[in-house]
């Protein structure tokens, strides 16, 4: 069982709703992503929080807007999407941000299932 | 740009087959991580290899980190149904400060 949950597992949703995907971990880690995957492709990064302060922001359009509420919570809220937005969305945490200099703290990633999200 | 190419893109094999997959780049990288990710499901983390050289075992999953980091293998040994998924590796980057993923290789075994 993942200890990432991801809410809903599934979003049908308008271009012109307002949405919100839903993130929770307890493993006390302290960066939580946002990836966006579509089929059979790899995921790509689109937010990065490092203690709940955002860290990294992958140029994503402003209609995907993110919100660390608490170090457990990440949250993704939707708004006038497209539906080439249609993808996976993949919420996952790690212990800390990777400090990728040394090879020590290598980042590694703890997804949820992820949210399907269906924009018509 | 940063580029982590994997190879093959596809593989299809009968179960107890053996299979090697390969995860290459121009670029060096301070760490190489592998995922398997099944349908309907986020990735797993399998196995982190740091050092130049590096061989980590995992039952059947053999992983390698090439010497000058910058190139990785899995290889399977007797593969079993089991095993079908998304298989990805994503490379530690000093020079971006983020992981790096790359294009993945999708292994079908049949019973």
């Amino acid at each position: 069982d993942t200890e990432v949950t991801q809410t809903p597992k599934h979003l049908v949703m308008g271009m012109t709703n307002k949405k919100s995907l839903k993130c929770e971990q307890h493993m006390g880690h302290r960066a939580m992503y946002w990836y966006k995957q579509k089929a059979k492709k790899p995921p790509e990064l689109m937010f990065v929080y490092s203690y709940e302060k955002l860290s990294i922001n992958e140029s994503v359009p402003s209609r995907f807007s993110p919100e660390c509420p608490n170090s457990s919570l990440l949250n993704l809220h939707l708004h006038a999407l497209q539906p080439e937005d249609s993808a996976l969305y993949l919420c996952a945490s790690s212990q800390e941000k990777g400090v990728f200099g040394t090879g020590r703290n290598t980042g590694e990633l703890f997804f949820g299932e992820g949210s399907r999200l269906t924009v018509l | 740009t940063q580029l982590l190419e994997q190879s093959p893109q596809f593989l299809s094999i009968q179960e107890g087959e053996n299979l090697t997959v390969y995860c290459n780049s121009s670029s060096v990288f301070s760490s190489l991580q592998w995922y398997r990710q099944e349908p309907g499901e986020g990735p797993v983390l399998l196995v982190t290899v740091v050092t130049g050289g590096e061989v980590k075992k995992l039952k059947r999953l053999t992983f390698q980190f090439g010497d000058a980091r910058k190139d990785s293998s899995l290889h399977i040994t007797a593969a079993q149904p089991g095993d079908t998924g998304l298989y990805l590796c994503a490379g530690g980057s000093q020079s971006t400060d983020k992981l790096i993923f790359g294009t993945g290789t999708r292994l079908q075994v049949f019973p």
